[in-house]
């Protein structure tokens, strides 16, 4: 079956432009993750959804950065007046119900270059 | 608190060999520790996890072994192919987060 679909793969924009990043889950999957991966680093929690319940959005790094979830499916990861600082690969995953031992299903990210 | 610490940061094995990737952490609330494969340009993939109540899981050539009281964890690769070479995640869940260890960039020499 289809997995998680991330679009687009690659963005390049300049300093100070908005960007909008999609997170399509797997279907059925409940819970949603967005993570940040920079460049040789591990992945940083930025912010998950659970059904209908309120997001975790703990790891948000600053309020330029928010995130929806429509209709309990689709994502979308907001980051305002970006800056260089925010180029990294920007990874989703879904799993089939919040809770414990569920595995992360992840896509393959969006690859984002600020200039 | 939240961290966990994976060593090392690379690590080169000839073919059928065992290579070792360690992880630690310190938050005891952690309750579920899963390891993740990734490739260039792909998405990690989930590779085997396993519970603090058990001090070892296999599947296939993948182990983990489990130190509850040291607080560590370890991954071997039995066998190792060329086709292991690829990036490796160890993680710790807390409050249905994972928490990341840097990761570990393996090599398997033909």
């Amino acid at each position: 079956g289809a997995g998680v679909s991330q679009s687009p793969s690659n963005k390049v924009t300049e300093k100070g432009k908005d960007v909008e990043l999609r997170c399509d889950p797997i279907s059925g999957h409940t819970a949603l993750y967005w993570y940040r991966q920079s460049l040789g680093q591990g992945l940083e929690f930025l912010i998950y959804f659970q059904g209908n319940s309120a997001p975790d959005k703990s790891g948000l790094p600053s309020d330029r950065f928010s995130a929806e979830r429509t209709g309990g499916s689709v994502s979308t990861l907001t980051i305002q007046r970006t800056q260089q600082e925010d180029s990294a690969v920007y990874l989703c995953a879904s799993s089939l119900v919040q809770g414990f031992g569920q595995p992360q299903h992840f896509g393959d990210g969006t690859r984002l270059s600020i200039l | 608190q939240q961290q966990v610490k994976q060593s090392p940061q690379s690590l080169i094995v000839q073919k059928g060999g065992i290579p070792i990737i360690n992880c630690a952490y310190e938050n005891t609330a952690f309750d579920y520790f899963p390891w993740y494969q990734q490739f260039p340009g792909k998405g990690p993939a989930l590779l085997i996890a396993i519970r603090p109540d058990v001090s070892e899981k296999k599947e296939g050539r993948f182990t983990i072994s489990f130190n509850k009281s040291a607080k560590q964890f370890s991954l071997h690769i039995m066998d190792s192919q060329p086709g292991d070479s690829a990036t490796y995640f160890c993680a710790a869940a807390w409050a249905q987060k994972l928490v990341f260890g840097q990761g570990t960039r393996l090599t398997i020499n033909p």
